[in-house]
């Protein structure tokens, strides 16, 4: 089993719609979790990180971890044509010289 | 200013040649490390580097060889390349403090091998 498992989608909405975008992870003993947003052709910038359950929030988007269930999400609200990306979650792993791990990426086509 | 540059942006070759990659860090940060992403969006760390001295090296094949001269450098050399090489290649930096670890990556460098 991959430590870190994403639905590589393609993902495509209409303007304005929820978009809802998930991983699963192996190891309970993970305590961050980080989504990451690559535009075509750029490199990867962190959008938002937790630590540990719960909920943050930043404008339009909201980060969620469920420990529970070994479950991640990043939902976008109001989505727009500039949300259009690949969206990759990531976790660092502790003490492995900053070495993160990333999920497949989800790329999201959000159309006009 | 750029934060975390890499040269060359394109880089296409033949098969068995030998090629470099460079990259360059301005946010006084202490680890950087190389990525290899495929056609699949799949991003996986090859290398990672604390003060010049090599950290992970992730079963990546022996052509492969990191050099960091200083903190703010690293550079990928790559001997013998293979139809399989060809992906984009990432530089990222990162001030690690405990588990936290945001990486800021370079624009990637694009290599073909044909």
């Amino acid at each position: 089993q991959k430590e870190v498992e994403q639905d590589p989608g393609p993902l495509s909405v209409p303007e304005g719609a929820i978009v809802s975008l998930n991983c699963t992870y192996s190891n309970s003993a993970f305590q961050y979790f980080m989504w990451y947003r690559q535009y075509s052709r750029k490199g990867p910038e962190l959008l938002m990180y937790t630590y540990s359950s719960g909920n943050k929030e930043d404008g339009r988007f909201t980060a969620q971890v469920d420990k529970s269930s070994k479950y991640i999400s990043l939902f976008i609200r109001d989505s727009q044509p500039s949300d259009s990306a690949t969206y990759l979650c990531a976790i660092p792993i502790y003490n492995q010289g900053g070495k993160l791990i990333f999920g497949q990426g989800t790329e999201l086509s959000v159309k006009p | 200013d750029t934060a975390v540059s890499q040269t060359p942006k394109y880089l296409v070759t033949q098969m068995g040649n030998d090629k470099s990659i460079k990259c360059e860090q301005n946010l006084g940060h202490d680890t950087m490390y190389w990525y290899k992403q495929d056609s699949k969006k799949f991003l996986k760390i090859m290398f990672s580097y604390n003060n010049k001295e090599l950290i992970i090296n992730e079963t990546v094949p022996n052509r492969f060889s990191p050099k960091s001269p200083d903190k703010a450098h690293l550079n990928l050399h790559i001997n013998s390349l293979e139809l399989g090489d060809s992906a984009v290649y990432f530089c990222a930096s990162s001030q690690v403090t405990g588990t936290y670890n945001e990486q800021f990556f370079g624009p990637g460098t694009r290599l073909t091998v044909l």
